[in-house]
């Protein structure tokens, strides 16, 4: 069954980085696109970006360039978002989400979450 | 940008039936998807293209899109399905995620 599992949560001071994996099982990594999504608290999802697991070419929304990085290894079906320069209107729940397609399109697997924590 | 409107809270007795609507300009001409979201678990697809259930969804959900709304129903409304139900759309390259409904058993 496919399954994607995300690291723990994060405690991290403002200024600092985090690094959130997804790892993927159950079918073939670089059929289906990945999705990054964040739910900030008491908030709704709100759709990040996407990455081309074949080719690894990432796409970011307005709003997440910059500080934001998605990267893969595909050798081990994992995903991975990267957050420079924390700041405390980070502090949400992060999550990876399989797309149904090869593009983005809409989301048929998620992964658990990562609550990212910014606070000094 | 494009925009997905949903009313903050709809209320519904057990065994009554729930409807959620979701609107936006010319959303019939769009598929529509709606994820249901339980207190600290992640979302789950439970309607895709406007009415089709993924496997393992009950039979209670259902799903229709038309015009400038698109229509999540719950037939037959258990406790369980107590949630928040967020809608989604693809728009010029874009996922857009409506504000979410909070779906309240009484």
């Amino acid at each position: 069954q496919v399954q994607l599992v995300q690291s723990g949560s994060e405690l991290k001071e403002p200024g600092a980085s985090v690094k959130v994996s997804c790892k993927a099982s159950g079918y073939t990594f670089t059929d289906y696109a990945m999705n990054w999504v964040r739910q900030a608290p008491g908030q709704g999802p709100e759709w990040m970006g996407w990455i081309n697991t074949k080719t690894g070419n990432p796409t970011y929304v307005q709003g997440f360039t910059g500080r934001f990085v998605f990267s893969l290894d595909t050798s081990v079906s994992t995903a991975y978002l990267q957050i420079s320069s924390l700041k405390a209107e980070d502090t949400a729940v992060y999550y990876c989400a399989r797309d149904a397609t090869q593009q983005p399109y809409y989301f048929d697997y998620w992964g658990q979450g990562t609550l990212v924590t910014v606070s000094s | 940008s494009y925009e997905l409107t949903q009313p903050p809270s709809v209320s519904v007795s057990p065994g009554q039936t729930a409807t959620i609507i979701c609107s936006g300009d010319k959303l019939g001409d769009k598929y529509v998807f709606w994820y249901q979201q339980k207190p600290g678990q992640s979302p789950v697809l439970v309607i895709h293209q406007d009415k089709k259930r993924p496997s393992g969804i009950p039979e209670r959900f259902s799903g229709s899109n038309s015009g400038n709304t698109a229509t999540l129903t719950i037939s037959g409304t258990q406790a369980m399905d107590e949630a928040d139900y967020y809608c989604q759309a693809w728009d010029t390259r874009t996922v857009v995620f409506g504000g979410g409904t909070k779906l309240t058993v009484l």
